[in-house]
């Protein structure tokens, strides 16, 4: 089956500077890949989603990455502010996620004021 | 306003007891989902559905099952509690597979 692999674990970063988190995954019939924040106690919510036939993808700070060839996708982060401190999680799943997703460990990305 | 419940929010229970964990959503999603989160392992599917009358086995199923009576409930069922079920647990839906999967508030298990 599918496998993700997410880094890093923790990231601290001051703010207004920029966050970048990667995912590797192991199928290459994967099609879709979601990310999706998590805040401490609440349930886990989609930030962005791109799908393998787009190379990248953004909505205002936030942006992702896909390179099909290299079997990897990043989350990018612009400008970051407090808010933005939260769990995040990369997925990855073939048939567009009609199978369900298949997570990373999940980064906690910790803003410093 | 159309939303995705579970229920109950939180539970402990022991050993070898029969629990069910309720799903109920009112979009009229076809796709439903059963995820549990643990620290160090993300989330992991368990169970998931097409439709009415349609389950599948997820990444994580041994000692769970789920029954799809209708479209807007999936009820996930651990037919002897074992402590290593201690765990939340997700619920999640969507309307198709192009559309984004909306997660439940979660339901903190605890097998004591």
């Amino acid at each position: 089956g599918e496998n993700v692999e997410q880094h890093p674990s923790t990231l601290s970063v001051q703010e207004g500077d920029s966050a970048v988190i990667k995912c590797t995954y192991s199928d290459s019939a994967s099609n879709y890949f979601p990310w999706y924040k998590q805040e401490l106690g609440k349930r886990p919510q989609l930030i962005i989603d791109i799908r393998s036939n787009v190379g990248e993808k953004k909505d205002q700070r936030i942006a992702v990455t896909l390179n099909k060839t290299a079997k990897h996708f990043s989350l990018h982060i612009t400008e970051t502010q407090p808010e933005d401190s939260a769990v995040y999680f990369c997925a990855a799943s073939m048939r567009g996620g009609a199978d369900g997703l298949t997570f990373g460990k999940g980064t906690h990305l910790i803003i410093q004021p | 306003d159309a939303e995705i419940t579970q229920s109950p929010r939180h539970k402990i229970t022991e050993t070898g007891r029969q629990v069910t964990l309720a799903c109920h959503q009112t979009w009229n999603h076809n796709n439903m989902f059963w995820y549990r989160q643990d620290l160090g392992h993300g989330l992991r599917l368990i169970h998931y559905s097409y439709g009415v009358q349609d389950t599948n086995k997820g990444e994580v199923s041994d000692g769970y099952s789920v029954s799809r009576s209708n479209t807007e409930d999936l009820p996930l069922t651990l037919e002897s509690a074992a402590s290593s079920q201690t765990s939340v647990y997700f619920c999640a839906s969507s309307e198709s597979p192009v559309h984004e999967q909306y997660f439940g508030p979660g339901t903190r298990l605890t097998v004591t």
